[in-house]
């Protein structure tokens, strides 16, 4: 099945740098790739998402980026903000045989981003 | 929210005894699934379902049970909790007016067994 790796496990900035985080996938045949941001205490909530047949995507302060042949996307937070403090999880999704997935998503494990005023 | 309900929010039992967690969706969507959310491990998918009484396993499935018998209801049951099962669950819906497999979340139960 497919495997989702993400990294840093956790990451420290000061408000206004920028944050990076990285994932990785395993099954070539996914094919969407949703952001989540998940507030102490409360569910995840999709921030952003790209498809694979697009290589950036931005909203505002946030973009994502997809390497197809690296198997690898990641999430950029420019300009940080205190409030964007919480715990960022990736995700991939992936086709089983014959084209229909059911929408099943594999999560990466996690990140925890803390941003110091 | 995506009208989705989870009930209870929170529940405390112990080992050995039957535990049924109930996900409740208004908005006629087809695809419902239940993940697990442990420290370390980000969300794991337990089960999901693409209609009534169409069920499948996900990468954690042993120990869990789920039914579906109309739309709006997904049912997971630890058939004997364990102490290893001790999470917060959290029921998904695919929305089923996009063309992605976008997923919302319902507020999660804190399951803690003893």
């Amino acid at each position: 099945g497919e495997n989702v790796e993400q990294h840093p496990s956790t990451l420290s900035v000061q408000e206004g740098d920028s944050a990076v985080i990285k994932c990785t996938y395993s099954d070539s045949a996914s094919n969407y790739f949703p952001w989540y941001k998940q507030e102490l205490g409360k569910r995840p909530q999709l921030i952003i998402d790209i498809r694979s047949n697009v290589g950036e995507k931005k909203d505002q302060r946030i973009a994502v980026t997809l390497n197809k042949t690296a198997k690898h996307f990641s999430l950029h937070i420019t300009e940080t903000q205190p409030e964007d403090s919480a715990v960022y999880f990736c995700a991939a999704s992936m086709r089983v045989e014959g084209g229909t997935s059911y929408g099943k998503l594999t999560f990466g494990q996690g990140t925890i981003l803390t941003v110091h005023p | 929210d995506a009208g989705i309900t989870q009930s209870p929010r929170h529940k405390v039992t112990e080992t050995g005894t039957p535990v049924t967690l109930r996900c409740h969706q208004t908005e006629n969507h087809r695809y419902m699934y239940w993940y697990r959310q442990d420290p370390g491990h980000g969300l794991r998918l337990i089960h999901y379902s693409y209609g009534v009484k169409d069920t499948d396993k996900g990468e954690v499935s042993d120990g869990y049970s789920v039914s579906r018998s109309k739309t709006e209801d997904f049912l997971l049951t630890l058939e004997s909790a364990t102490s290893s099962q001790t999470s917060v669950y959290f029921c998904a819906i695919k929305d089923r007016t996009s063309g992605t497999n976008e997923q919302f979340f319902g507020p999660g139960t804190r399951l803690t067994v003893l």
